[in-house]
């Protein structure tokens, strides 16, 4: 079965320092992932997705995440957070296709601090 | 703004009582996926329909139902409500593999529904 993990409940960062958040998943075939943004009582924007060919991919708000194939990971990065960036974070995979529904990890909420 | 709308926005209602949530897909998208978010169990996968047929489901109890209208907007019925069905409702949509872009879902702002 298809699955995400985030271990990090809460990651704490300074504006303007780099920011990690961290993800790993286990799955038959090839993975297409996903991230996505929580703001308080709104809905889920997608930042980004992993689908095929560079491993590093660029997506919303300067955010980019690394695919590593060997340590199945799908971190997400940003070089310099800011306090705008708090919010909850989810990894995703699709299950079963390009047409699955996702399986979400259960989330990493980012504080940035000023 | 995603392009996909629900309604409504908040619902208050009573245990026992049946409810039904609405969304509109993004213009072209063919494909609705209900999902459901609570505190204790996360983002949960309900249901999928592809173009008014039922591809798939998820987690969804059996007082819980849904249909996508002809013209693909969709709808979730939540029956004999308990208070642990009090949670956010997304639905999201992508678009058709015929686009190739059918990969990314993009997701409504949820109705919260709070169950008393």
């Amino acid at each position: 079965a298809q699955s995400v993990a985030q271990p990090e409940d809460q990651v704490n960062v300074a504006e303007g320092n780099p920011l990690t958040v961290k993800c790993t998943y286990s799955v038959s075939g090839n993975p297409y992932l996903f991230w996505y943004v929580q703001y308080p009582n709104r809905g889920l924007q997608f930042l980004l997705k992993y689908i095929t060919g560079d491993n590093l991919v660029k997506g919303s708000y300067g955010f980019e995440a690394e695919f590593n194939k060997s340590q199945t990971s799908f971190h997400l990065k940003k070089p310099s957070a800011l306090v705008s960036d708090s919010a909850l974070y989810f990894c995703a995979v699709r299950n079963g296709g390009s047409q699955g529904n996702l399986i979400f990890g259960k989330g990493t909420k980012l504080s940035v601090k000023p | 703004d995603s392009g996909v709308t629900q309604t409504p926005k908040h619902l208050i209602t009573a245990t026992g009582q049946r409810v039904t949530l609405r969304c509109s897909p993004r213009s072209g998208d063919l494909s609705v996926y209900w999902y459901q978010q609570s505190l204790d169990q996360g983002l949960q996968f309900l249901i999928h329909y592809y173009n008014g047929e039922e591809r798939a489901k998820g987690n969804i109890l059996e007082r819980f139902s849904a249909q996508q209208f002809p013209d693909l907007h969709s709808e979730l019925n939540l029956s004999s409500l308990e208070l642990g069905d009090s949670a956010l409702y997304f639905c999201a949509s992508s678009a058709s593999v015929i686009s190739g872009e059918q990969f990314t879902q993009y997701f409504g702002p949820g109705t919260r529904l709070t169950v008393l």
